[in-house]
């Protein structure tokens, strides 16, 4: 099974400040089936990236993703406060889909 | 539109079964798959297993491969998630998403294992 880390576990940042969350996963991440995740509390995951780096419809264009094989990242360029939530990478190489233990935004 | 739509909140106690429905709307049931997962209070997310309606296949967890079984009824559109012998741990909300795309997912169903 593929594991995947993510850091930091927690981001406090301001309003229009930028953010980086870093996901590596322990092997290769086949066709880079990674996705990107935001999760607010008693609201089902929404879809913010997939494969690596393409915008899942309706994600503001200040979310963006990089990254190949092991190594990727969600970027938010100027943080809004509704943007305050855990992310979460996952692979969706094939069953098991692995997700990470998430990365928690708060916005001061 | 697509949509996903599982039944309502659980309370179960120890040693009991639950049983979640998902019911799709708004495309063509068996030409895509599904995964349950479940997340516990203040905790990431734990994949249980995924199953396709087109051949009836299944993959389960290794975590749940003795306790859970997930079907799917193309004449209501719905698959099911069953898992038995509860325990406390179990304590999570269920979500059900297809998972071609990630972009649909069910609401969550909160399960409840307490004596």
């Amino acid at each position: 099974d593929i594991i995947l880390t993510q850091s930091p576990g927690t981001l406090s940042l301001s309003p229009g400040e930028g953010a980086t969350l870093s996901c590596r996963a322990s092997k290769s991440v086949g066709g880079n089936i990674l996705n990107w995740f935001q999760k607010k509390p008693g609201q089902a995951p929404r879809l913010l990236v997939h494969h690596a780096s393409r915008r899942a419809t309706g994600t503001p264009e200040r979310f963006s993703g990089s990254g190949s094989g092991t190594d990727f990242t969600l970027t938010i360029s100027s943080l809004e406060p509704e943007d305050s939530a855990v992310y979460y990478c996952q692979q969706s190489v094939g069953p098991p889909f692995t997700f990470g233990p998430g990365t928690k935004v708060e916005i001061k | 539109q697509v949509q996903l739509v599982q039944s309502g909140a659980e309370m179960k106690k120890p040693g009991d079964s639950v049983k979640v429905s998902c019911k799709a709307s708004g495309y063509t049931f068996r030409n895509y798959a599904f995964t349950w997962m479940r997340q516990a209070p203040g905790q990431g997310f734990e994949w249980v297993g995924w199953i396709s309606p087109l051949h009836e296949n299944t993959r389960y967890a290794e975590n749940f491969q003795d306790r859970v079984t997930m079907t799917s009824d193309a004449s209501t559109n719905t698959v099911y998630m069953e898992l038995r012998s509860l325990r406390p741990g179990d304590t999570a909300v269920y979500y059900c998403a297809r998972s071609d795309s990630w972009e649909y997912w069910g609401q969550g169903t909160l399960v409840t294992v307490s004596s």
